[in-house]
């Protein structure tokens, strides 16, 4: 059974720039959720995909965006860049959106200059 | 939902018990504990989660009290790798939209030889 796995490791962006970040969920799983963790903090809700479409959202701006496709692999969109959104990117997979544990990846690294 | 408190660090010496308290004196009725952990630049993992009965499982045993307002991490032999922050986190247990993990700032466990 694979885990999840996201892509890249690590990313470097100026700032106003665009970035996608993406999740590849544990097999079997149909509910992505991803998080926001800035560096000595709890990782914080962006928003979470269920059978491809959104089913809840942090108090994160629009510039924040995702999709999840028919594989419910997903993606995390980010525009315009600020420096205060470098941080680790978390995706977890889970097998619904009731009580299931969900599942981390290893995260993506991002540095906004 | 409910608000958790953990204490910010805690030390334990290898092979003895690590018993990680938390309170979530607000908890309702239909939520959940659950507690995740972890270790430096890794995703969050799972350990367990329970409502009313104490629980264990091959990592840890989770005790709640009888009113719910507290709750007990236990890792019975901790190792050098058990060495990680850990997040004692409160849920709904409804299907409703997102269902996401709201974390805090967990409690630093270090195990020393």
């Amino acid at each position: 059974e694979t885990g999840v796995t996201q892509s890249p490791t690590h990313l470097i962006k100026t700032r106003g720039q665009q970035v996608t970040l993406r999740c590849s969920s544990q097999s079997g799983h149909n509910t992505v959720s991803w998080y926001q963790q800035a560096l000595g903090q709890g990782p914080q809700f962006i928003f979470q995909y269920y059978r491809e479409e959104e089913n809840g959202r942090g108090n994160f701006p629009p510039r924040f965006s995702g999709l999840q496709f028919p594989n419910y692999s997903s993606e995390l969109n980010v525009n315009a860049l600020e420096l205060d959104d470098s941080a680790l990117y978390l995706c977890a997979s889970s097998q619904g959106t009731g009580t299931y544990e969900q599942y981390f990846g290893p995260g993506t690294r991002l540095t906004v200059t | 939902d409910a608000k958790t408190t953990q204490p910010p660090s805690m030390d334990c010496a290898e092979g003895r018990a690590a018993n990680l308290p938390c309170n979530h004196s607000t908890i309702s009725g239909n939520e959940y504990v659950y507690w995740y952990r972890q270790i430096h630049s890794q995703g969050p993992q799972y350990i367990i989660h329970g409502l009313k009965n104490n629980e264990t499982n091959e990592m840890a045993s989770l005790i709640i009290t009888e009113d719910r307002k507290s709750s007990t991490l236990i890792l019975p032999h901790a190792t050098l790798r058990d060495t990680a922050v850990y997040y004692c986190i409160v849920r709904p247990g409804l299907n409703n939209a997102g269902n996401m993990l709201t974390f805090g700032g967990g409690t630093r466990l270090m195990v020393k030889p």
